[in-house]
């Protein structure tokens, strides 16, 4: 699976709209973009992936840059419960392995 | 929405003791895993299961056993518990197969061996 390279932290104001980037500029084309995230102590939750289109769901959006190489993941409207390392991963479409490699990921501050 | 479910939160157990880890997910899904996380170590892949009865080893198996008797149930035992095997344990599954991908996580178990 690629490897990705995210900021270490972020902050983000209450209410606002907190922009995580990703770099995972050797993605091969049957990769899929996974975003997962970490509050402390519990385990990571899963909150979207994507291919080449970009996607929404009731959490947040991910857009994918055209070529691939890099994501950002949005989350419109930032809560203090947002607060949490937030991971990217690339990961085969039809890896079955479980072996999923979590950098350091960012850690997001959302401040009020 | 899919339901991954660790029986215990946080244990403390003394070295030696055999200790059983409980996992249960709701969504028929067809492979299991069991992870441990730790500072700087990122996680970590201990066993996995793609069926009944059926395990697989990943990178850190030394130390541990699996048993899944049942498609929603995957245990992991620690046989002789040592101070080493502090961490936090991390049950989570997925349906496989090409768009079944996602893999999802329990709450996680914190244990501690003293």
């Amino acid at each position: 699976d690629a490897k990705t390279t995210q900021p270490t932290s972020m902050d983000c104001a209450e209410g606002r709209a907190a922009n995580l980037p990703c770099n995972h500029s050797t993605i091969s084309g049957n990769e899929y973009v996974y975003w997962y995230r970490q509050i402390h102590s519990q385990g990571p939750q899963y909150i979207i992936h994507g291919l080449k289109n970009n996607e929404t769901n009731e959490m947040a959006s991910l857009i994918i840059t055209e070529d691939r190489k890099s994501s950002t993941l949005i989350l419109p409207h930032a809560t203090l419960r947002d607060t949490a390392v937030y991971y990217c991963i690339v990961r085969s479409g039809s890896s079955n392995t479980g072996k999923l490699i979590f950098g350091q990921g960012t850690t997001l501050q959302v401040k009020p | 929405d899919v339901k991954v479910t660790q029986s215990s939160r946080y244990l403390v157990k003394r070295t030696g003791e055999k200790v059983f880890l409980e996992c249960v997910q709701d969504m028929d899904h067809e492979n299991m895993f069991w992870y441990r996380q730790d500072p700087g170590l990122g996680l970590r892949l201990i066993y996995f299961s793609y069926d009944v009865k059926m395990k697989e080893k990943g990178d850190i198996p030394e130390g541990y056993s699996v048993s899944r008797e049942k498609k929603e149930r995957f245990s992991l035992i620690l046989e002789s518990a040592s101070t080493n095997q502090t961490s936090m344990y991390l049950c989570a599954s997925n349906l496989g197969g090409l768009f079944g991908n996602t893999i999802y996580f329990g709450e996680g178990s914190w244990l501690t061996v003293v």
